[in-house]
């Protein structure tokens, strides 16, 4: 079965430090992708990162940097210099490949981690 | 381009009713998915919907249903609304296609809250 766990409930930070969400994640599908998601208080699902699952090179955009190891089924979410905007819900999510002509393969999310940045 | 849209954006039931939720997806977008967000929860997935056929199913009861239109907005239907159906409820509208993996964009959700 497919299961994503946030180990961390709830993180709170001073701005300007850095921070790394966790994301482990079970699956026994070879092909799969795994995407983190930020909720702010208003509700939607901000889109922030996809990674196919034969793609290990980290990724960083900006002050965001992703780590992917398959060793560990893992794919934390660093933010470096955190300021109060990154406040909000995280989440870490898994999809199976869409198989060919077929449904596209729907999300499976943790739990989440509440982030909070204080001035 | 438009995104995903859903309405109304908050909703109070009581307990045995019944409520419909509208989801409008992304221009261009033939799939549509919705979820169900329960408080301090992460969202779970309810079901598909491509084509205007149902396209998959996470572990929800049947007195949840829906249904896709022709031009791919959706309706999410929940009978006999009980206290643990209030969430926040998204839709997700995506683009199934030749393309390997077709992101799906959310919508701001409806808050349905049932008394």
């Amino acid at each position: 079965a497919q299961k994503v766990t946030q180990a961390q409930t709830e993180i709170s930070v001073v701005e300007k430090e850095d921070v790394t969400l966790d994301c482990v994640y079970e699956t026994r599908d070879t092909t799969y992708y795994l995407f983190w998601y930020k909720q702010p208080p208003s509700g939607e699902l901000v889109f922030l990162i996809r990674r196919n699952s034969f793609d290990e090179q980290n990724e960083i955009s900006g002050r965001y940097s992703w780590n992917f190891q398959k060793s560990t089924s893992s794919f934390n979410f660093t933010i470096t210099a955190s300021q109060v905007v990154d406040s909000a819900v995280y989440f870490c999510a898994l999809s199976e490949a869409k198989s060919l002509g077929g449904s596209q393969g729907n999300l499976i999310f943790g739990k989440g981690t509440k982030l909070s940045v204080k001035p | 381009e438009t995104g995903v849209t859903q309405s109304p954006t908050h909703l109070i039931k009581t307990r045995g009713q019944q409520v419909t939720l509208r989801c409008s997806s992304q221009s261009g977008h033939n799939t549509v998915s919705w979820y169900q967000q329960a408080l301090g929860q992460g969202p779970q997935f309810i079901f598909q919907y491509y084509r205007e056929e149902e396209n998959g199913r996470g572990n929800f009861p049947p007195r949840f249903s829906g249904l896709q239109f022709p031009n791919y907005s959706s309706e999410l239907n929940v009978n006999a609304l009980e206290l643990d159906d209030s969430a926040l409820y998204l839709c997700a509208s995506s683009s199934q296609g030749l393309a390997v993996y077709n992101e799906q964009f959310f919508g701001p959700g409806t808050r349905l809250t049932v008394l």
